[in-house]
C-alpha cells in the first residue's frame, strides 16, 4: 500500500512568489491534515479536511494560504505571495475516517525556503 | 491553543543506557495521546496510541505510560541503541477537537 506522498520535497522561492504544495493521502483515508514545522519548533496544525470539506482551518496563518481538496482525494496548499516567515517544513498526514483515535500517517514533508 | 510540552528538548546517551522522557498535556477533556518517532529525512511514524488512563504500551525495548488525570505520559527506552536516535514526538487530542496538538519533540542521540 502506498503511503502519504508529498511534492515537492524541497522548494526554494523568492519573497512574493507563489508556491503550491501537493499531498496525496493513503487511498481510502477521508481525513487529511496539513501541519507546519518552523525552525525546529513544534509541529503546528494548519487545517483538517474530511473528504473535500474543510473541517477545521483554524490554524491557517492568514489569507495568503489557500488549501483545497477537490474530489476528496489529493490536496494542495498554495502560498501566495510567500513571505520569509513562511519558510519551514509542511507536513501532510492522513487518517482513516472510522478510526477516531487511529494514528496519523505522515508524508515526508515539503521543505519551503523563502529568500 | 493547547500547550503540549516535551522534556528534555534533547538527550545524549551512550549505547546501552536506558532513558526516558516526558510529554505534558492538558488534563481536562482528554481523548487520545500518540507517540511518534521521527528519523531525520523520513516521515514521523506512530509508536503508540494511548486512550485510557493507566495505559501501558510496549514495543520491543520501548514502552510508554499514560496518566490522564495529571496530564503526562512517559516514554521509556531500555538499553538504547544507535538506531534509536531520532526525535520523539507526542501528540494530544481533546474530546472536543478532531486535530492533534504536537509537542516540540525530544531529540535523542545514542552514541555507540
Amino acid at each position: 500500500e502506498a503511503g502519504v506522498t508529498q511534492f515537492p520535497s524541497h522548494s526554494v522561492i523568492e519573497k512574493g512568489q507563489t508556491v503550491t504544495l501537493r499531498c496525496d493521502p493513503i487511498s481510502g483515508h477521508d481525513n487529511l491534515y496539513w501541519y507546519r514545522r518552523v525552525m525546529g519548533k513544534e509541529i503546528k496544525f494548519l487545517l483538517h479536511f474530511v473528504k473535500e470539506s474543510k473541517q477545521d482551518e483554524s490554524g491557517m496563518p492568514n489569507n495568503r494560504f489557500l488549501a483545497e481538496r477537490t474530489g476528496g482525494t489529493y490536496s494542495t496548499l498554495k502560498v501566495q505571495p510567500a513571505e520569509l516567515e513562511d519558510s519551514g517544513v509542511y507536513f501532510c498526514a492522513s487518517r482513516h475516517r472510522d478510526d477516531n483515535t487511529g494514528e496519523l500517517f505522515f508524508g515526508e514533508g515539503s521543505r519551503l525556503t523563502v529568500l | 491553543i493547547l500547550n503540549v510540552e516535551q522534556s528534555p528538548q534533547s538527550l545524549h546517551v551512550q549505547e546501552g543506557d536506558s532513558t526516558n522522557f516526558t510529554c505534558s498535556f492538558p488534563s481536562s477533556n482528554f481523548y487520545a495521546l500518540h507517540w511518534y518517532r521521527w528519523e531525520t529525512a523520513k516521515s514521523p511514524e506512530a509508536l503508540f496510541v494511548m486512550t485510557l488512563n493507566g495505559d501501558e504500551k510496549k514495543k520491543g525495548r520501548i514502552s510508554a505510560t499514560l496518566n490522564t488525570k495529571e496530564g503526562y505520559s512517559y516514554l521509556y527506552i531500555k538499553g538504547s541503541q544507535p538506531e534509536d536516535s531520532a526525535t520523539y514526538l507526542c501528540a494530544f487530542m481533546g474530546v472536543n477537537f478532531n486535530k492533534f496538538y504536537f509537542g516540540s519533540g525530544t531529540k535523542l542521540n545514542v552514541k555507540p
